[in-house]
């Protein structure tokens, strides 16, 4: 079944940790995003990249970090630097950037102890 | 900067009791108005992508329009099973898209 997963579903960060959260499609687009979603708020875009080893800022950039070496994967890192990450965080993907509907992945809820 | 408003921001009805959520948006440009689902604790789940005025997409009991200014989606005759946030997103050609903060609708039986 093609799709895009997150991994984990839960994730916990202890101050001043930096975390990885991982998204992976096998959907054969070229397009990924990532978003941050907080109790009853739209979805803010953190990250977008269009092509493998590039990526943009999104409105929400600081205290975050991504990479893209690969199609199929775009991790997303929440740093120490990030001093409110407790959020719903979304992954999705498109065939490319521009008006195309993206598909989103179950999510990873991160918390803080 | 582009805007979206969804209204209202929680509506209530009971099992067959049709209505309408509202997307209203400002926008340079638009190339695409979308449509999500999303139940608690999951991620947004795609029903329609409408393109420019006076289109209209229909999906079991949902049906999306499309005017200059906003978009509605029409529920008829509702079931429990549709109780979810129902998210609108809008995309100008520029980044990636723009979400309201939804809709939560609950249908009681």
């Amino acid at each position: 079944d093609g799709g895009i997963t997150q991994s984990p579903k839960y994730l916990f960060r202890k101050e001043g940790q930096n975390v990885t959260l991982s998204c992976e499609q096998n959907l054969n687009h070229d397009a990924m995003y990532w978003y941050r979603q907080d109790p009853g708020q739209g979805l803010r875009l953190i990250y977008y990249s269009q092509i493998v080893n590039d990526f943009q800022k999104g409105d929400i950039a600081e205290g975050y970090s991504v990479s893209r070496e690969k199609k199929e994967s775009f991790p997303l890192t929440v740093t120490s630097a990030q001093k409110n990450p407790t959020a719903f965080y979304l992954c999705a993907s498109s065939t490319r950037q521009g008006g195309e509907t993206q598909y989103f992945g179950p999510g990873t809820r991160l918390l803080v102890l | 900067e582009d805007q979206v408003t969804q209204s209202p921001e929680a509506l209530r009805l009971q099992e067959g009791e049709s209505s309408s959520l509202n997307c209203s948006y400002t926008v340079s440009g638009l190339r695409g108005l979308f449509w999500y689902r999303q139940d608690p604790g999951k991620g947004p789940e795609f029903l329609f992508t409408l393109y420019s005025a006076g289109e209209e997409k229909e999906k079991e009991r949902l049906k999306a329009t499309l005017t200059k200014k906003e978009s509605f989606l029409h529920i008829t005759a509702p079931k429990p099973e549709d109780s979810a946030t129902y998210l609108c997103a809008v995309h100008t050609g520029r980044r990636a898209l723009t979400f309201g903060s939804g809709t939560r609708l609950q249908v009681q039986p």
